[in-house]
Order: C-alpha cells, then sequence, then structure tokens
C-alpha cells in the first residue's frame, strides 16, 4: 500500500529566506507525484508534479521540487520565499496509472516578516 | 470557466439527518473524487469515479454514498449523519490519472 509522510507539520521561515518541504513516500512501483497549495478557506491548487522524466519538476510561484528514486523523496524547495506563501502544503502519490491519489498530512508554512 | 463547483459551502445537520453535497464540473473530466480534510490527517478518500456510470471506494467510504448519472456531476449523501462526519469536504476532477487535480471550493459540514 501507498503512504506519504510529510516529515514537518509546522515550518516557519523568515521572509527572503530558502525553504525545504520534506516528503517521502512508500511504493514499490512507479509513481506519479504532486505538490499541492491550499490557503486558508479555499480549496488545493496544484504546484506541480512529476510524472517521468527528468527529476526536477519547476512548478507556479518560484517552486521547485526534486524526485529522488532511491530515496523515495520529493522535496519541495523554493530560493526566496514571500509573505504569500504562507499556506499548507500536501504532498501527494499515486501510482502510475492508478486512480486513487494518496495525500500527506501537510505542512503548514509561516513566512515571518 | 467554473471549474469545480460545490454547494453547500457551509451546512450544519442534526445527528441521524441525511444531506447532498453537490459536486459539478464543466471540463468535460473523466475522473472525480471526495476527499474529507479532518486537522493533521490531510485528505482522506472517500468515493472516486473514473466515468459516468463507474464508481468505487475510497479509504474512508463508509457512511456515504455517490453515483454518477452525467460526466459533469458527482454528488455525495450522507445516509444518516454521525459527529464523526463533522468535515470539510472537496470535491475534485481531474482528465486523466496523470493529471492534477482541479478542486472545489470546500463545503464545511457540522454535525451535532
Amino acid at each position: 500500500a501507498q503512504s506519504v509522510t510529510q516529515l514537518d507539520s509546522q515550518v516557519p521561515v523568515f521572509e527572503e529566506a530558502p525553504v525545504e518541504l520534506r516528503c517521502n513516500y512508500s511504493s514499490s512501483v512507479s509513481v506519479y507525484l504532486f505538490w499541492y497549495v491550499q490557503y486558508p478557506n479555499q480549496g488545493l491548487q496544484l504546484l506541480l508534479k512529476y510524472l517521468s522524466g527528468s527529476t526536477l519538476v519547476k512548478g507556479i510561484n518560484g517552486f521547485e521540487a526534486e524526485f529522488n528514486k532511491s530515496q523515495t523523496s520529493f522535496h519541495l524547495r523554493k530560493p526566496s520565499v514571500h509573505i504569500s506563501d504562507t499556506a499548507e502544503y500536501f504532498c501527494a502519490v499515486s501510482e502510475t496509472g492508478a486512480n486513487n491519489l494518496f495525500f500527506g498530512t501537510g505542512t503548514r508554512l509561516t513566512v515571518i516578516p | 470557466n467554473a471549474g469545480v463547483t460545490q454547494t453547500p459551502k457551509f451546512q450544519v445537520l442534526k445527528t441521524g439527518q441525511s444531506m447532498t453535497l453537490q459536486c459539478a464540473q464543466d471540463m468535460n473530466h473523466e475522473y472525480m473524487s471526495w476527499y474529507r480534510q479532518d486537522p493533521g490527517m490531510g485528505l482522506r478518500l472517500i468515493h472516486y469515479s473514473v466515468g459516468a456510470g463507474i464508481t468505487d471506494q475510497g479509504e474512508v467510504p463508509n457512511g456515504y454514498n455517490v453515483s454518477r448519472s452525467t460526466t459533469e456531476d458527482f454528488p455525495l449523501r450522507l445516509l444518516s449523519a454521525a459527529p464523526s462526519q463533522t468535515s470539510v469536504y472537496f470535491c475534485a476532477s481531474r482528465i486523466r490519472a496523470s493529471g492534477g487535480y482541479t478542486f472545489g471550493s470546500g463545503t464545511r459540514l457540522t454535525v451535532v
């Protein structure tokens, strides 16, 4: 069975500093990987996805993530955060071609002025 | 282009009542899903559909029913509401298994 672990429930970071949000997954087969962002009282919005090919994936709002198959990780990074990046971030995984998409428990990013 | 529309946005039910959460999408997506979001638990899949007439159970299906008579609509029915079903419910759709989901804005349900 698949599972997704987001290692940090809360990450405070100062404005303009870099940030990394960690995500590990467990699966014995090939997977699709996703990062979503949720702003307060809103639905989730897709940041980026990895399907195949290059392991470095660039998304919206300056975010990027790197797929590491040997470490079964898909960490999200941004070199310089803004106040507007304050939100909850969810990592999600599905087996290639499968219908289910499984989410992690989320990481709340708080950007401090 | 409205995307995924959920109604109502807020609802309070008494224990034992039934209701239907509505979800409609106008993107001609084949895949639709219902998730519930609870603090500290992320999103958990309730039911999903891969096309009209085809539905299946997710991780937490008990107490919920779905049907998919058209591509556009995917209602979620609570048969007999319980306080444990207090949650925020999200409907989402995607064009294929490799596509990212488009989420609705959610329904906040409280069962008293």
